[in-house]
């Protein structure tokens, strides 16, 4: 079945640093990879898109990448903000999307 | 002016009761969806429907029923409650038969409480 693996552990950064958010997939080949962010009492927010012939996608300053080779996708935010600051949820499927669980960032001062 | 709206945003009920969740949305999508959060924040998909019409039934209990009288609405209604259904609940909404550069939209979420 697919599944989708984020780092559980909360990621500090100071701000105006870039934050690199992981997220690997196992057991089959998405055909696209989506990027949502969830702030606590709120439901998930799109952000970002990604097909897996994309190697690259950008919005303001967020990147995405993804990597077919290594199974992965990356998500950056440059000159991160305390405003950055939620938890980001990789998912895939359609229809019936399937979610990470998250990784929470933490954007500091 | 909310694109996914649902009510109520908390609700509190006794084990044995039943309860239900309304979800609304105004953005004109054709298919609709019910998801659950528990309490280790894992998003899990429950229903979907599609012009009023079910689709997707993940394994949950014949307790939830969920009804979508038109397409722009779609309930989740739950018969004896039980303290494992306590959770939050996500309503979402999609457009068209196949992905979508704008992704899924997301209510606000229902937080059950059941005691």
């Amino acid at each position: 079945s697919q599944k989708i693996e984020q780092n559980s552990e909360a990621l500090n950064i100071q701000e105006g640093k870039t934050a690199t958010l992981t997220c690997n997939y196992t057991n089959y080949s998405p055909a696209y990879l989506q990027w949502y962010r969830q702030d606590p009492g709120r439901g998930p927010v799109f952000l970002l898109l990604i097909r897996e012939n994309e190697k690259e996608k950008r919005k303001e300053r967020l990147k995405v990448t993804f990597d077919t080779t290594l199974k992965q996708s990356l998500f950056h935010i440059t000159a991160s903000q305390p405003a950055d600051s939620a938890t980001y949820l990789c998912v895939t499927g359609f229809q019936k999307l399937v979610f990470g669980t998250g990784t929470r960032l933490l954007v500091s001062p | 002016d909310t694109a996914v709206s649902q009510t109520p945003k908390y609700l509190v009920t006794q084990m044995g009761n039943d309860k239900s969740i309304k979800c609304e949305q105004n953005l004109g999508h054709d298919t609709m969806y019910w998801y659950k959060q528990d309490s280790k924040k894992f998003l899990k998909i429950m229903f979907s429907y599609n012009n009023k019409e079910l689709i997707i039934n993940e394994t949950v209990p014949n307790r939830f029923s969920p009804k979508s009288p038109d397409k722009a609405h779609l309930n989740l209604h739950i018969n004896s409650l039980e303290l494992g259904d306590s959770a939050v609940y996500f309503c979402a909404s999609s457009q068209g038969d196949r992905e979508s550069s704008y992704g899924y939209t997301f209510g606000s979420g229902t937080r059950l409480t059941v005691v």
